[in-house]
């Protein structure tokens, strides 16, 4: 157990619709990063969170956006959603360099 | 762009024998260098990691290695199990203000009883 929480662990939705994917960092850690694993994209960043601002962005779609609360959770929304969708999607928190995985949430879109 | 390379995509050694899988990075700024082991539908998990100003890490029956001047960085996994049957990814990050991690490919490992 990394410490890391995510919620929820499975969503199945249809396209056209929007979810939001909730993770909870390690206590103490500032830092919140969100990746995407797809089989055809592996490992993906996607963006970065460091005491509620935005640190860094990847290959983010315009459709997904994030936000990281005075708590330090996050929240990585995802609207307009299509097939191509579908993924894994890991939250990691981490304090300097090193980074820890949550347990991850499978999106499903139909 | 940044982009890590990883070889093989796929190894299968018999138990007991060593494995070894190798990345390239391509930014010269990259000095932290992570190995996860993630197994079938689970997070991936940090097992080892080694930074620019360190040349070789072990920890056990793992090892990294690091060659700044070529821009490779290898896991060596020793005495392999059964347990050890998982895919393997490398990483690469720049650091400083933002950590974020540039993956590889992946590599599958089966260890084979």
């Amino acid at each position: 157990d990394s410490g890391v929480t995510q919620t929820p662990k499975h969503l199945i939705t249809a396209t056209g619709q929007r979810v939001t994917l909730r993770c909870s960092p390690r206590s103490g850690d500032l830092s919140v990063y969100w990746y995407q694993q797809s089989l055809d994209q592996g490992l993906q960043f996607l963006i970065q969170y460091y005491n509620g601002e935005e640190r860094a962005k990847g290959n983010i779609l315009e459709r997904f956006s994030a936000q990281q609360f005075p708590d330090l959770h996050s929240e990585l929304n995802l609207s307009s959603l299509e097939l191509g969708d579908s993924a894994l999607y890991f939250c990691a928190s981490g304090y300097g360099d090193t980074q820890y995985f949550g347990p991850g949430t499978r999106l499903t879109v139909l | 762009g940044e982009n890590v390379e990883q070889h093989p995509s796929t190894l299968s050694v018999q138990e007991g024998d060593s494995a070894v899988i190798k990345c390239t990075y391509s930014d010269s700024a990259s000095n932290y260098f992570p190995w996860y082991k993630q197994e079938l539908g689970k997070r991936p998990q940090l097992i080892i990691d080694i930074r620019s100003n360190v040349g070789e890490k072990k920890d056990q029956r793992i090892a990294v290695t690091l060659n700044k001047t070529a821009k490779h960085f290898s896991l060596h996994i020793t005495e392999t199990q059964p347990e050890d049957s998982a895919v393997y990814f490398c990483a690469a990050s720049i650091g400083g203000a933002t950590n974020k991690l540039i993956f590889g490919t992946g590599t599958l490992l089966a260890v084979q009883p």
